[in-house]
């Protein structure tokens, strides 16, 4: 059954880096059709659409958070991969990770997410 | 970068209602618009896509319509499972955004 499974830590201190990482299981991130997305949010608000990553490297950014952002794709692993650096405590969010339909823009799959709290 | 409005915030409605959202766009997004719903604790769902079109497993009693900047979803005869957040979503111009949300909650 195609999942994609979340991991990474729910807690990071302010200043430092904020690392996530989504496995795709039943399926291969080696995709024509999709590309893999990390999507957030905060207690109580909306959705905000963090980044974008082809498995050929094409990736989109949320410009506010450019700067601090990296998104990578491992296509051994079929894992993709978020890292925000120098977090505050704005970026306490629940992260989801997302298939994303090329040419369609919607998120047609999402995982379970992971609730990271910024805090010392 | 495009700006979606959803209201209203809160919708109160009974089970066999029809439930009318509305999404409207700062700039045109075409059809380039999508809709889900989100339950506590859940991922947002897919419902609709290219404002219209329902994603695989969705009921018929919801649909979609609208293009341009003015968009509605319609869920007809409300099932108890369906009172939920709403969000409405564009892809026409990065980046993505999604709109505030509107809560439907039984009345």
């Amino acid at each position: 059954q195609l999942q994609l499974l979340q991991s990474g830590p729910g807690l990071v201190k302010p200043s430092e880096t904020l690392s996530l990482s989504c496995s795709v299981s039943g399926a291969s991130v080696i995709s024509s059709v999709y590309s893999w997305a990390w999507i957030r949010q905060p207690p109580g608000e909306s959705l905000e659409w963090v980044g974008t990553i082809h498995y050929t490297g094409t990736v989109f950014y949320k410009p506010a958070l450019k700067s601090r952002l990296t998104i990578s794709v491992d296509t051994s692993k079929d894992q993709f991969s978020l890292r925000l650096d120098a977090v505050t405590a704005a970026d306490t969010a629940q992260y989801f990770c997302a298939r994303q339909r090329r040419g369609l823009g919607n998120f047609d799959l999402w995982g379970q997410g992971t609730v990271v709290t910024v805090s010392s | 970068e495009i700006v979606l409005t959803q209201s209203p915030a809160t919708l109160s409605l009974s089970p066999g209602e029809t439930a009318t959202l509305s999404c409207r766009a700062s700039q045109s997004v075409s059809s380039y618009l999508a809709w889900y719903q989100q339950k506590p604790g859940q991922a947002p769902r897919l419902l609709i896509y290219d404002a219209s079109n329902r994603a695989t497993d969705i009921p018929a009693r919801f649909s979609g319509s609208g293009s341009g900047t003015d968009f509605t979803l319609t869920i007809s005869s409300l099932e108890p499972e369906d009172f939920a957040m709403y969000y409405c979503q564009q892809r026409a111009n990065w980046p993505i955004t999604f709109g505030q949300g509107t809560r439907l909650e039984i009345k």
